[in-house]
């Protein structure tokens, strides 16, 4: 079992959908990180969080500790929000991070 | 300011052959770390630095790899006796510190070794 597990591998949405990807972890974390990947393209970060929720632009994103659970929102969706999402949890001890699989999501006009 | 850079972006390799990949941090950040990419997995962690000091190598996956920040600002990643196993992306990144900052990823070096 891998320690980040991240659900749907692959999703497809119409633009304008509300999108939820979910994220849990076994391991004990400082921080949760939730980042994109476009096609070919580096890794940017979106999130960084150890509580509650936080808000980008459509983006929102949450965590549980004691559920030991994230999920990462996208609010009306776009084709151009299509990429790779990926979490990742921050151990604590040297930073390091252990990523999940990823999410791959395309959205469609 | 600039980013992460890393270079070369893309780099083929004979097997058997030693390869050098570099990275350029984001001046003033003291963490570096080195991931490996392989297709369609999550990146992995390979090692750590914190200025020159390399805190963790545990994800190194074997004596063949080693990486060094001697001056504690730009890294280089070496594998040597490339095997088609280590074909995947090597992706840099860089934060602030160790403590709770986000990592700032480079574009990653594609290494194909045939």
């Amino acid at each position: 079992k891998n320690e980040v597990e991240q659900s749907p591998q692959n999703l497809t949405a119409q633009e304008g959908e509300f999108i939820t990807i979910n994220c849990s972890y076994s391991v004990g974390i400082s921080a949760l990180h939730w980042l994109q990947q476009h096609p070919g393209g580096g890794i940017v970060s979106l999130f960084m969080l150890s509580s509650g929720k936080k808000k980008h632009g459509r983006l929102i994103a949450t965590i549980n500790i004691q559920e030991k659970h994230s999920s990462l929102h996208i609010t009306a969706s776009h084709p151009r929000d299509s990429a790779v999402y990926i979490c990742a949890a921050d151990g604590g001890a040297t930073n390091k991070l252990i990523f999940g699989t990823g999410t791959l999501l395309a959205v469609q006009p | 300011g600039a980013g992460v850079s890393q270079s070369p972006r893309y780099k083929v390799a004979k097997r058997g052959q030693d390869v050098a990949l570099r990275c350029d941090p984001i001046s003033g950040h003291v963490s570096l770390f080195w991931y490996q990419q392989a297709l369609g997995q999550g990146p992995e962690f390979l090692t750590y630095f914190q200025n020159e000091a390399q805190l963790d190598k545990s994800g190194l996956p074997s004596d063949r790899f080693f990486a060094e920040r001697p001056e504690g600002s730009v890294s280089t990643l070496k594998i040597q006796r490339t095997q088609q196993e280590d074909s995947a992306v090597y992706l840099c990144a860089s934060s602030f510190s160790g403590g709770l900052y986000e990592q700032y990823f480079g574009p990653g070096t594609r290494l194909t070794v045939t």
